[in-house]
């Protein structure tokens, strides 16, 4: 069974922090992504990667980078946290085959104060 | 503008009844549709998907139906069970995508016992 594990299920920092969101998969999966949950807005992506040390920005990458150092690891990083960026953040992965569902972690319920 | 709609943000069935979840979508170059369930607190589960050169893709109590000169597609769920309670988001790719998914807002499913 596929599994795709983060870090932390909930998370509270303060405006002006870096912020570090780990994910880690168990299926030798090639990508790998992260999304923030928003209510009636879906899952948007903000970062993936094919490939160690690969990254290409997703939809809503500002205010946000990323890490691929291991093929199983992903980071989230917040450069500099803003209350805006108070959401639910979703961490999949998949195969590098087309046609190939995404299989996500349980998120992490990120707050900004 | 969404590339991917899901037009009842809700919808209330009757438990043994037929819960039927609908998704629309713009861009003619999709080829590859999912839908994914998720429960408060966890993250997307894969449910089912369907390729373009179909039109109805089937399992167990879960059938897609896709309607690609309307560029629509449904979700049937018979007969419709209290677990089934949980908010359902469509996604589609396109070749030209990657291995991109563009994600629905979501419907939240409630099954009334």
């Amino acid at each position: 069974d596929v599994k795709v594990t983060q870090s932390s299920r909930y998370l509270v920092k303060r405006t002006g922090e870096k912020v570090f969101l780990e994910c880690v998969q168990d299926m030798d999966h090639e990508n790998m992504f992260w999304y923030r949950q928003d209510p009636g807005l879906g899952l948007r992506l903000i970062y993936f990667s094919y490939d160690v040390k690969m990254k290409e920005k997703g939809d809503i990458p500002e205010g946000y980078s990323v890490s691929r150092e291991k093929k199983e690891r992903f980071s989230l990083i917040l450069e500099s946290a803003s209350t805006n960026q108070t959401s639910m953040y979703l961490c999949a992965s998949s195969f590098r085959l087309s046609n190939q569902p995404q299989h996500f972690g349980d998120g992490t319920r990120l707050s900004i104060l | 503008d969404q590339q991917v709609k899901q037009n009842s943000p809700s919808l209330s069935v009757q438990e043994g009844r037929i819960s039927i979840l609908n998704c629309d979508y713009t861009n003619s170059m999709f080829d590859y549709f999912l839908w994914y369930k998720k429960y408060p607190a966890e993250g997307p589960t894969f449910l089912i998907s369907i390729s373009s050169i179909k039109d109805k893709n089937e399992d167990g109590r879960f059938t897609v139906f896709l309607n690609k000169s309307a560029k629509h597609l449904s979700l049937h769920i018979v007969p419709s069970q209290p677990g089934d309670s949980a908010v359902y988001f469509c996604a589609a790719s396109a070749r030209n995508y990657g291995q991109n998914f563009v994600f629905g807002p979501g419907t939240r499913l409630s099954v009334l016992p």
